[in-house]
């Protein structure tokens, strides 16, 4: 069965410390990961999408990472800020298909 | 302007009653879902498009219906409600290179 899990379920950090967040798939075959955050009460946003040749991908403070024959990935956010806190959600679909598998997601606070 | 947007962002309804969710997009996109979200849950698919005449059931279709009346519209029917169907529900449309989704706002659905 395909499944996307993320860890931890949710976490607490201060203010401008660093945090990595991850997500374990079996999904296959696999096409592309992606991450996404979403505010409270918002839909969610793409940060990275990585394809099976791309190790690691960063947009601005975030930062992702593929291992592909591991079946993992991380998200890795550097100097936090207040308007980090949200939940990050790890998307993978499969080659061929309409289908994208979301975890559950990592529900972050940061805290001033 | 937002890419997707959704109509209405909140309602409330009492149980038997039809309600129609609403999304319009300007991606330009082919492909429409539409998911629901539920605490603790990844988000589901209920429904998808991949162009006007072409609506596939999601995971959990059952209770409701879709229309894809053009392009850039894809609306949701529950027809007759029930308390179990209280989720945030989310309208997506995809396209380009890697097929990236962009969410609407979302829409908070309360069946009383």
């Amino acid at each position: 069965k395909n499944q996307v899990e993320q860890s931890p379920q949710s976490l607490i950090i201060l203010e401008g410390k660093n945090c990595t967040l991850q997500c374990n798939y079996t999904v296959s075959p696999f096409s592309n990961l992606r991450w996404y955050k979403q505010d409270t009460g918002r839909g969610p946003v793409s940060l990275t999408i990585m394809t099976f040749s791309e190790n690691t991908k960063s947009n601005g403070r975030y930062t992702a990472t593929l291992d592909a024959d591991t079946k993992q990935s991380s998200l890795h956010i550097t100097a936090s800020q207040l308007s980090d806190s949200a939940s990050y959600i790890c998307v993978v679909s499969g080659t061929g298909t309409y289908k994208y598998i979301f975890g559950t997601g990592t529900r972050l606070k940061v805290l001033a | 302007d937002a890419d997707v947007t959704q109509t209405p962002r909140n309602r409330i309804t009492k149980t038997g009653k039809r309600i129609m969710l609403e999304c319009s997009q300007t991606k330009g996109h082919d492909r429409m879902y539409w998911y629901r979200q539920d605490p603790g849950l990844g988000l589901r698919l209920i429904y998808y498009s991949f162009d006007v005449k072409d609506i596939n059931k999601g995971e959990i279709s059952d209770g409701y219906s879709v229309s894809r009346q053009a392009q850039a519209k894809f609306s949701l029917s529950l027809e007759s409600a029930i308390p179990n169907q209280t989720a945030l529900y989310f309208c997506a449309a995809s396209g380009g290179r890697y097929n990236e989704q962009f969410f609407g706002p979302g829409t908070r659905l309360t069946v009383l």
